[in-house]
């Protein structure tokens, strides 16, 4: 069975940092592209960032909103996903998702599988 | 960046209706275009993928159309489980971007 389970949500100041992690399992984690996918109170999903698959480098894309301010790594020996998030602004509080990617007919999707997520705020 | 305009924001339906959700994208994106379902407290569940494909397991009162610019999602019979937030997500071209979510309510 596929599970991808976040961590590390929590209360932080505006400026400061914070790790968020997703531990998976039931799947070769290195085969597979992954995704984090926030979605801040009353509003709609937005994409944050890619961390691509060891085969294709495991090279990492992001949002305009966060790139410079936020790092996606992997560790495959631990079988974990990570969020590093720098610099937090008030309107990087959101619910936090991690979703496997899926491989179909020469195409990475997003979305095959997802954790249930874990909350941000960033507040004084 | 490319702009996903996702229309109607919100909409009013009954149990039965036929319900139609559209997605236009700022510039031509083929076919790589997705649909999720999202409901309060649950996790998000991708409907479609590649424009047209069914997800395995989702029903197939769901379907998806269209291709370069505009697509389609539509429910032919919407049933009670359907009411939920639908958002549509182009992967053509980095940033991947969602559109702003439709809101299906019960009338």
């Amino acid at each position: 069975e596929v599970q991808l389970v976040e961590s590390g949500g929590g209360l932080v100041q505006p400026g400061g940092s914070l790790r968020l992690s997703c531990a998976v399992s039931g799947f070769t984690f290195s085969d597979h592209y992954m995704d984090w996918v926030r979605q801040a109170p009353g509003k709609g999903l937005e994409w944050v960032g890619r961390s691509r698959n060891r085969p294709d480098g495991g090279t990492t894309e992001y949002a305009a909103s966060v790139k410079g301010r936020f790092t996606i790594s992997r560790d495959e020996a631990e079988n974990s996903l990570y969020l590093l998030m720098d610099s937090l602004k008030m309107e990087d509080t959101a619910v936090y998702y991690c979703a496997r990617g899926s491989y179909i007919s020469g195409w990475h999707y997003v979305g095959a599988d997802w954790g249930r997520g874990t909350l941000v705020t960033v507040s004084s | 960046d490319i702009q996903m305009t996702q229309s109607p924001s919100a909409m009013s339906a009954s149990v039965g209706d036929r319900v139609t959700i559209t997605c236009r994208a700022s510039q031509g994106i083929s076919n790589h275009l997705d649909w999720f379902q999202h409901k309060p407290g649950k996790v998000p569940k991708r409907l479609i993928y590649a424009a047209s494909s069914l997800q395995s397991g989702v029903p197939s009162r769901f379907s998806g159309s269209g291709s370069g610019t505009e697509f389609t999602l539509t429910i032919s019979s919407l049933q009670p489980e359907d009411f939920a937030a639908y958002y549509c997500l182009q992967h053509s071209t980095y940033p991947l971007t969602f559109g702003g979510g439709t809101k299906v309510e019960i009338k």
